[in-house]
C-alpha cells in the first residue's frame, strides 16, 4: 500500500522568510501524481501545486515551489516570501492509477511569526 | 461558479442513532469524493461516486454508505454511530475524477458523537 509521511508536525517561520516542508511517500508505482493541499483555519482546502512524475521540473506556483526527487521518493515544498496568509495545516498527497485514490500524509502545520 | 457546499455544518449526534450528510459539487463536476479527518487518524479516503456509481471505496465499514443522484449531488450515510466517528467530513468534487484532477473541497461537516 501507497503511504505519505509528513515528518514534521509543526514548523515555523518568520514572515517574509523561506520555509520548506517535508514530505516522503513509499510507492512501486513509476506514473504518478503528488499535491500538496492547504487547509486553513476556516478548514477549506485548497490545493497549493501538484506535480506529474513523468515530469522532471519541479513545479512552480507564484511563491511555491516544489523539490522533487523521484528516486527518493520525496516531495518537499519550499514557500518563499512567507506570508501570514500562509498560516495552515499543509498536507501532501499522492495519487496513482492502480488504487485511483487520494493518500494523505498527516499534515503538518505552518506557523508564521510576524 | 459557487464551490463545494456541505450541509449541515455542525452536527451533534449520540452513539446508535445515523446520520446523513449532504453535498454539492461544483456545477459541471460529476466525481464526488468523501473523506473523514480526525487528529488521530488525518484524512482518510471513504468513497468516491462517479455518475451515480460508486468507483472506489476507502477502508471503512458497512456502516458507511453513500449515494449520488442524478445531479451529482451526493450523501453520505453513517448508520450505528460510535464516538470514534466523531470527525470533520469532507467532500470533494472534480470534473471526472480523471487522474491527478484537482481536487476542489467543501468547508466539511464536523460531527461529534455523543
Amino acid at each position: 500500500a501507497q503511504t505519505v509521511t509528513q515528518s514534521q508536525p509543526e514548523m515555523s517561520v518568520q514572515e517574509a522568510e523561506t520555509v520548506t516542508l517535508s514530505c516522503t511517500y513509499d510507492t512501486s508505482e513509476s506514473d504518478y501524481y503528488l499535491f500538496w493541499y492547504k487547509q486553513p483555519p476556516s478548514r477549506q482546502m485548497i490545493l497549493v501545486i501538484r506535480q506529474e512524475a513523468y515530469k522532471q521540473q519541479n513545479a512552480t506556483e507564484n511563491r511555491f515551489s516544489v523539490n522533487f526527487q523521484k528516486a527518493a521518493k520525496s516531495f518537499s515544498l519550499k514557500i518563499s516570501d512567507s506570508q501570514l496568509g500562509d498560516a495552515a495545516m499543509y498536507f501532501c498527497a499522492y495519487f496513482n492509477f492502480g488504487n485511483e485514490k487520494l493518500t494523505f500524509g498527516t499534515g503538518t502545520r505552518l506557523t508564521i511569526i510576524p | 461558479k459557487a464551490g463545494v457546499t456541505q450541509t449541515p455544518r455542525y452536527l451533534i449526534k449520540t452513539r446508535g442513532q445515523q446520520v446523513t450528510l449532504s453535498c454539492s459539487p461544483i456545477s459541471g463536476h460529476r466525481s464526488v469524493s468523501w473523506y473523514q479527518q480526525t487528529p488521530g487518524q488525518g484524512l482518510q479516503f471513504l468513497f468516491e461516486y462517479f455518475s451515480e456509481t460508486q468507483r472506489n471505496k476507502g477502508n471503512f465499514p458497512g456502516r458507511f454508505s453513500g449515494r449520488q443522484f442524478s445531479n451529482s449531488r451526493s450523501e453520505m450515510n453513517v448508520s450505528t454511530l460510535e464516538l470514534g466517528d466523531s470527525a470533520l467530513y469532507l467532500c470533494a468534487s472534480n470534473p471526472t475524477g480523471g487522474p491527478g484532477e484537482t481536487q476542489y473541497f467543501g468547508p466539511g461537516t464536523r460531527l461529534l458523537v455523543l
